[in-house]
């Protein structure tokens, strides 16, 4: 059981790019949670997924960032046309919601140069 | 005010003194965890709570549900203990969870 992975580790973007994030959540788990964490701050929720399902968007920015989990394969956030303000250390967890708690990844570091 | 508030936001001990990192809530909850961030580094999960106390080498952590507030302690702490302490409200319905800001936590050799 490998956990929830996270890809890349580091991304390195220049603004204007886009930058795209992946976690494949643990086995099992079908809830998955992106979490940003600025530089100096506390972890903020952004959203909150089920397989092919949106289920609570209201923690991410209106414009240039969106997310999926579709029914195969990892779940992605999208950031567009990054900006200096979106470096920031993204995180995700995932659940099983009916069992035991939340496991985290480990986390992709943006810079946006 | 935040729903999860963390005490100290700072602290430095020396090593081998006993830690005690403390983290009151004001919603209801169907669990309370422990995080622990390495400068740098991910998160890794250190305890869930919904009562009582836990107990996993060195680290303690404890709940009051009634006064909601939870402690997390470190007996015999050692420099490697040193990292930003999170605690984090998961609630009592279909919801993300709440994270207190973190407690950064400076073990001196």
């Amino acid at each position: 059981n490998a956990g929830v992975m996270q890809n890349p580790r580091h991304l390195v973007r220049r603004r204007g790019q886009e930058a795209r994030l992946r976690c494949s959540p643990m086995k099992g788990h079908s809830h998955v949670y992106w979490y940003r964490q600025l530089p100096e701050e506390g972890l903020k929720f952004m959203v909150y997924l089920q397989k092919e399902n949106i289920i609570d968007e209201s923690g991410m920015p209106k414009e240039r960032f969106s997310a999926e989990f579709p029914k195969e394969g990892p779940s992605i956030l999208r950031i567009q046309q990054v900006v200096r303000g979106d470096s920031a250390a993204y995180f995700c967890a995932s659940s099983l919601r009916t069992g035991p708690g939340y496991t985290f990844g480990s986390g992709t570091r943006l810079t946006v140069v | 005010k935040n729903e999860v508030e963390q005490s100290p936001q700072n602290l430095t001990a020396q090593e081998g003194e006993f830690i005690t990192i403390n983290c009151s809530y004001s919603v209801g909850i169907s669990a309370l965890h422990w995080l622990q961030q390495h400068p740098g580094g991910g998160i890794v999960s250190l305890f869930m709570l919904s009562s009582g106390k836990k107990k996993h080498g060195r680290l303690i952590a404890t709940i009051n549900i009634q006064e909601k507030h939870s402690s997390l302690h470190i007996t015999a702490s050692h420099p490697r203990d040193s990292a930003v302490y999170i605690c984090a409200a998961d609630p009592n319905r279909d919801d993300k969870i709440i994270f207190g800001k973190g407690t950064r936590l400076h073990i001196l050799p």
